[in-house]
């Protein structure tokens, strides 16, 4: 059981650049989140999804697309990578919706540099 | 967007002393918790809190969940050097409200460093 597994673990990319974010459980989770962090400003959510099929946006979620066609996997795309969005990328699962939120186990994040 | 103001922002503690940061927020939540993140880790729940008043232990950790709902309070007793790190809150919204009951409103962090 490996939990909530990110990769890549860094990346550096040139402005306008696209990648994909991977982000992936084991657990059988239904809901799935991405939050950026910057200094200063705590943990942001980007996206979310209460399960396979079902996404929504969260905080800040210009710049970014997301999809969920497994339970599994909820990979973050950029689109046109900006200096902005130059964070640490942190994913997230629970077992279901944030009623329960003390079940909620995050990924060890992404770092990204955008140049 | 919802602001939660941690503080303090950092704090820089000799070991064996006792430690206390709060989070206060202009919004009502209906759950509060309490997060720890080491270096190049993510984020690992400490402490979740449901009711106005509770007081929750964990370890040489207690929390609590403010009276009015706008705020929380972390105290860490007899600190150890592995107490180092980030310490973050959330609160998350009652259902019904705009922002959604799915989803966690992140405070900005304190820093405990350990002097030695």
């Amino acid at each position: 059981n490996a939990g909530v597994t990110q990769t890549p673990k860094f990346q550096v990319l040139k402005t306008g650049q696209s990648m994909t974010l991977q982000c992936a459980q084991d657990m059988n989770h239904e809901y799935m989140s991405w939050y950026r962090q910057d200094p200063g400003m705590g943990l942001r959510l980007i996206h979310y999804s209460v399960g396979a099929g079902i996404t929504d946006q969260g905080e800040v979620p210009n710049g970014y697309n997301v999809s969920r066609s497994t339970t599994e996997d909820f990979p973050l795309r950029l689109l046109s990578a900006a200096p902005s969005q130059t964070s640490v990328y942190f994913c997230a699962s629970s077992p279901g919706s944030l009623r329960r939120t003390d079940t909620q186990y995050f990924g060890p994040g992404t770092r990204l540099t955008v140049l | 967007g919802q602001q939660l103001n941690q503080s303090p922002q950092s704090m820089f503690i000799q070991e064996g002393e006792d430690v206390s940061m709060n989070c206060t927020s202009s919004s009502i939540f209906n759950t509060w918790l309490w997060y720890k993140q080491d270096p190049g880790e993510g984020p690992v729940l400490l402490i979740a809190l449901y009711k106005a008043g509770e007081l929750t232990s964990n370890g040489r950790l207690t929390a609590q969940f403010g009276i009015t709902r706008k705020d929380s309070f972390l105290n860490i007793s007899a600190s150890i050097p592995s107490d180092v790190g980030i310490y973050f809150c959330a609160g998350q919204l009652p259902r019904g409200s705009n922002f959604g009951n799915e989803k966690l409103t992140f405070g900005t962090g304190t820093r405990l460093t350990i002097i030695p």
